[in-house]
C-alpha cells in the first residue's frame, strides 16, 4: 500500500491557462474521488468514479472542469481557462466500494 | 441536502488533557456513516475514527472515542491523554448509504486544535 499518489504538489499558472492534475489511487481500489478545499473550509466534493465510470459530479463543476479515469486506474482533473476563484487545494480520495477514504497530499493551484 | 456543522473553529488543550471536539449533522436519513479525520500541516488527511450510525455502542480507537447521539444528531470527538502529536485541523464528515450520493463525503468546516505544554 502505497498510498494515493497526487501529482504536482504545487501549480502557479496565469489567469486563462489550462491546467491538468493526476491522482494514482491505491492500486486495489476501485473508486476515485476528486474534492476541492479552500483555505478554512471543509473539502467540497467535486467528482466521483468507480473504475472508469463516473457517477457522480457536483454542480461545482463547471463546465470548465473535467475529470478522466480512462482505464479505472489514475485519473486525471484538468481546468481550461483558470479563473482566480480556481485557487485552491485539490484532493483525490479511493476506496473499495464503501470502505474508508484514503486520501492523496493534494494539488495546491494558485492562479495569477 | 445533507449538512455538517462544527461549530468550535479553535479549540486549545494541554498536553496529557482531555478535549472534546464537537460535531452536529442534519439529514432524514436512518443509515450512514460518521467519520472524524485530522489533517495535520503536512495536509494529508487522515481517518481518526468512524460510526456506523445502525450501532448503538460508540466507537473507540486507543485514545480516541466518540459520542454518537442518534437523536440529536450529534457527534462528539473526545481525544484523551492529548499529545502534541495531536494538533491538527479535525473534520466531521458524513456519508450517506442510500441512492446515487451514497459514496461521497460531506464535511464540516473543521476545528483547529492546538496542544500546549
Amino acid at each position: 500500500d502505497t498510498g494515493v499518489s497526487q501529482n504536482p504538489r504545487h501549480k502557479i499558472t496565469k489567469r486563462g491557462q489550462n491546467v491538468t492534475f493526476r491522482c494514482d489511487p491505491i492500486s486495489e481500489h476501485n473508486r476515485l474521488y476528486w474534492y476541492r478545499q479552500t483555505l478554512g473550509q471543509g473539502p467540497e466534493f467535486l467528482t466521483y468514479f468507480q473504475n472508469e465510470a463516473q457517477l457522480e459530479k457536483s454542480r461545482l463543476l463547471s463546465d470548465r472542469f473535467s475529470a478522466e479515469r480512462p482505464k479505472g486506474s489514475f485519473s486525471t482533473l484538468e481546468i481550461q481557462r483558470t479563473e482566480q476563484g480556481d485557487s485552491a487545494m485539490y484532493l483525490c480520495a479511493s476506496s473499495v466500494y464503501n470502505s474508508p477514504l484514503h486520501f492523496g497530499n493534494g494539488t495546491r493551484l494558485t492562479v495569477t | 441536502a445533507q449538512t455538517v456543522t462544527q461549530s468550535q473553529p479553535e479549540m486549545s488543550v494541554q498536553e496529557a488533557e482531555t478535549v472534546t471536539l464537537s460535531c452536529t449533522y442534519d439529514t432524514s436519513e436512518s443509515d450512514y456513516y460518521l467519520f472524524w479525520y485530522k489533517q495535520p500541516p503536512s495536509r494529508q488527511m487522515i481517518l481518526v475514527i468512524r460510526q456506523e450510525a445502525y450501532k448503538q455502542q460508540n466507537a473507540t480507537e486507543n485514545r480516541f472515542s466518540v459520542n454518537f447521539q442518534k437523536a440529536a444528531k450529534s457527534f462528539s470527538l473526545k481525544i484523551s491523554d492529548s499529545q502534541l502529536g495531536d494538533a491538527a485541523m479535525y473534520f466531521c464528515a458524513y456519508r450517506s448509504l442510500s441512492g446515487g450520493t451514497a459514496s461521497k463525503l460531506t464535511f464540516g468546516t473543521g476545528t483547529r486544535l492546538q496542544v500546549t505544554l
